[in-house]
């Protein structure tokens, strides 16, 4: 079965780091570039960034520029965000994504909360 | 960035309805439009791709258009499983973006 799963998640204090993992299974993940999406509580979707599958460029929204960063171990089949210099606008669920020209494979997300 | 302005913010509707959503891209994106459902509790779903096309085991009721910069999505007889919200999303330039998503809600 293909699948993403998400974890890493979890409540931390402001200007704290955390690095979420998003494990692949069932498919071949090298294939694959891969994409960070959140969603901030009752809000909409937003992209956060993406890694080519080789891990060779990234690309990333404005607002996570400087502060996060995606890469992935692909002898692991693990895909990586690590988040710094956290602020309460970055609490959400943070979810990883396959692209395959779409998004057409997602985790079940995992929770970040940004609070003292 | 590219701005997708996404309209309505919610729709109040029956089962049996024709509903129709818009998104409306800041510049040219080409066909390069997705569409995703997303029920309450639960991550995205892939329903409609560059544009138009369903995606693999999407019902034939939910359909996509597009006009230039504007891209429509409907679901022609509304079904009680299609309640959620759908977002649109551009992947035609970095970075990506989503519109701000359609609520429907039982009338």
């Amino acid at each position: 079965e293909v699948q993403l799963v998400e974890s890493g998640g979890g409540l931390v204090q402001p200007g704290s780091s955390l690095k979420l993992s998003c494990v692949a299974s069932g498919f071949t993940f090298t294939n694959y570039h891969m994409h960070w999406i959140r969603q901030a509580p009752k809000k909409g979707l937003e992209w956060i960034g993406m890694i080519y599958y080789d891990g060779g460029h990234t690309y990333y929204t404005d607002s996570v520029k400087g502060r996060f960063t995606i890469s992935r171990d692909n002898s692991k089949n693990i895909l990586y965000l690590e988040m710094n210099s956290l602020r309460s606008d970055d609490t959400a669920m943070y979810y990883c994504a396959r692209w395959a020209s779409v998004m057409d494979v997602w985790g079940q997300g995992t929770s970040v909360t940004v609070s003292s | 960035d590219i701005v997708m302005t996404q309209s309505p913010t919610s729709m109040s509707i029956s089962v049996g309805d024709r509903v129709t959503m818009n998104c409306k891209a800041s510049q040219n994106v080409g066909s390069n439009v997705d569409w995703y459902q997303q029920k309450t509790g639960q991550s995205p779903k892939l329903l409609i791709y560059k544009a138009s096309n369903r995606f693999t085991g999407v019902p034939d009721r939910f359909t996509g258009s597009r006009s230039g910069t504007d891209f429509t999505f409907t679901i022609t007889n509304m079904q009680a499983e299609d309640l959620a919200g759908y977002y649109c999303m551009q992947s035609n330039s970095y970075p990506f973006t989503f519109g701000s998503g359609t609520k429907l809600e039982i009338k």
